[in-house]
């Protein structure tokens, strides 16, 4: 099972204060199969970026995710007051699907 | 536009038993590989299992293999979850979420709002 590592675990920053996120993987995600989503209290989680890189519909650019192998990011360029929530990583390249622990974006 | 809404929830005491239900719309359901994960309270994402789209292959989460069981009504664009044997490590929101393939290694594209499941005596 590959166990996903998320990093801080809450991240406080201003709005417009550039937040990077990171997620770190046991072993090799297969073919860079790594999902960000975003959660809110009370919502179910939305997805944000898949196959590391790619902005799901409707994703605002100031979302951008990075990485391969083991060690992936996500970067929220300009955080808007709406994008403070809790943030996962997932894998989706090997059995049995896994999630990381969150990484709660907070405001300063 | 996808629409997935949960149902089923509820309390009950160790050892109970429980249906789930998701009904899906706004896409071709069989063509989509669907899933359940949960969540404890305060905690995080956990996945529980995935049907193919034709619903010949399941999948399982250890935690709960040999006593949920996953299965899909493709005539009625329905997921269903039955739970067996519950415990209290079992108390959490249960989401369905759609897959953007047929087939498992996919991501998980949208999520219903989720049914609450409380196991307690």
């Amino acid at each position: 099972e590959i166990v996903l590592t998320q990093s801080p675990g809450t991240l406080s920053l201003s709005p417009g204060e550039r937040a990077t996120l990171s997620c770190r993987a046991s072993q090799s995600v297969s073919n860079n199969y790594l999902v960000w989503y975003q959660q809110k209290p009370g919502q179910a989680p939305r997805l944000l970026i898949y196959a590391a890189s790619s902005r799901a519909t409707g994703i605002p650019d100031r979302f951008s995710g990075s990485g391969s192998g083991t060690d992936f990011t996500l970067t929220i360029s300009r955080p808007e007051p709406e994008d403070f929530a809790v943030y996962y990583c997932q894998q989706y390249g090997s059995s049995p699907y896994t999630f990381g622990q969150g990484t709660k974006l907070e405001i300063k | 536009e996808v629409h997935l809404v949960d149902s089923g929830g509820g309390l009950l005491q160790p050892g109970g038993s429980l249906r789930l239900s998701c009904v899906a719309s706004g896409f071709t359901f069989t063509n989509y590989a669907m899933n359940w994960v949960r969540q404890a309270p305060g905690k995080g994402l956990e996945w529980v299992s995935s049907i193919s789209g034709s619903g010949g292959s399941v999948y399982y989460a250890d935690s709960v293999k040999g006593r949920f069981t996953i299965s899909r009504d493709n005539s009625k664009d329905t997921l269903y979850l039955q739970m067996n044997s519950l415990r209290a490590e079992d108390t959490a929101i249960y989401y369905c979420a759609k897959t953007n393939s047929v087939s498992y290694y996919a991501y998980f594209d949208y999520w219903g709002q989720g049914t609450l499941v409380t196991v307690s005596s």
